[in-house]
């Protein structure tokens, strides 16, 4: 088992709607981090999560420490919000432990 | 533009070739990690500095694979003898060190191609 688990892997929406990928992770962790990489493959930080929950324009994080879950909220998507979505924690050392991402689709 | 740049964006070599890569991170960030990212998965660390100093190497860092930061400001990471199984996206991030988690910012990354 992975120990950070990203859902769902593909998500094709319209429009308007309203999106949620959830992380889950299995260790101990000092912060969470949500990214972006485009097609391209840059990446580009959203959030870095410790407690609670941050807004961000039409994005929204959230996290509970006690069920070791976060979510990555995504209201009135738009076809510029298709890219995959990354959530990473980070644990006692250096390193970021990286999900596997979730690709998001948009359509007009 | 502040951020992390890396240099090339892409590189296409033939097998047994070496490659240099550079990264260099925001000016005022002390660390700086490189990563690996193959198709469709999530990036993979490699290898960290903090100031000049190599902290930490993954297994993944074969003895093939070398990293430098010799003043503590920009990186090279070389490829002695590409493989195949060297192609992938290699991406630079940098942060600053302080109490409490620090935000990583990541470069453009360069796509490696080795024919």
């Amino acid at each position: 088992k992975n120990e950070v688990e990203q859902s769902p892997q593909n998500l094709t929406a319209q429009e308007g709607e309203f999106i949620t990928i959830n992380c889950s992770y299995s260790v101990g962790i000092s912060a969470l981090h949500w990214l972006q990489q485009h097609p391209g493959g840059g990446i580009v930080s959203l959030f870095m999560l410790s407690s609670g929950k941050k807004k961000h324009g039409r994005l929204i994080a959230t996290i509970n420490i006690q069920e070791k879950h976060s979510s990555l909220h995504i209201t009135a998507s738009h076809p510029r919000d298709s890219a995959v979505y990354i959530c990473a924690v980070k644990g006692s050392n250096y390193q970021l432990i990286w999900g596997a991402g979730t690709k998001l689709i948009i359509k007009p | 533009d502040t951020g992390v740049s890396q240099d090339p964006r892409h590189k296409i070599t033939k097998r047994g070739q070496n490659v240099t890569f550079r990264c260099d991170p925001i000016s005022e960030h002390n660390r700086l990690y490189w990563y690996r990212q193959t198709l469709g998965q999530g990036p993979e660390f490699l290898t960290y500095f903090q100031n000049e100093a190599q902290l930490e190497k993954s297994r993944l860092l074969s003895d093939r694979f070398s990293a430098e930061r010799p003043k503590g400001s920009f990186s090279t990471l070389e490829i002695q003898r590409t493989e195949q199984g060297d192609s992938a996206m290699y991406l630079c991030a940098s942060s600053k060190k302080r109490v409490g988690p620090e935000t990583q910012y990541f470069g453009p990354g360069t796509r490696l191609l080795v024919l």
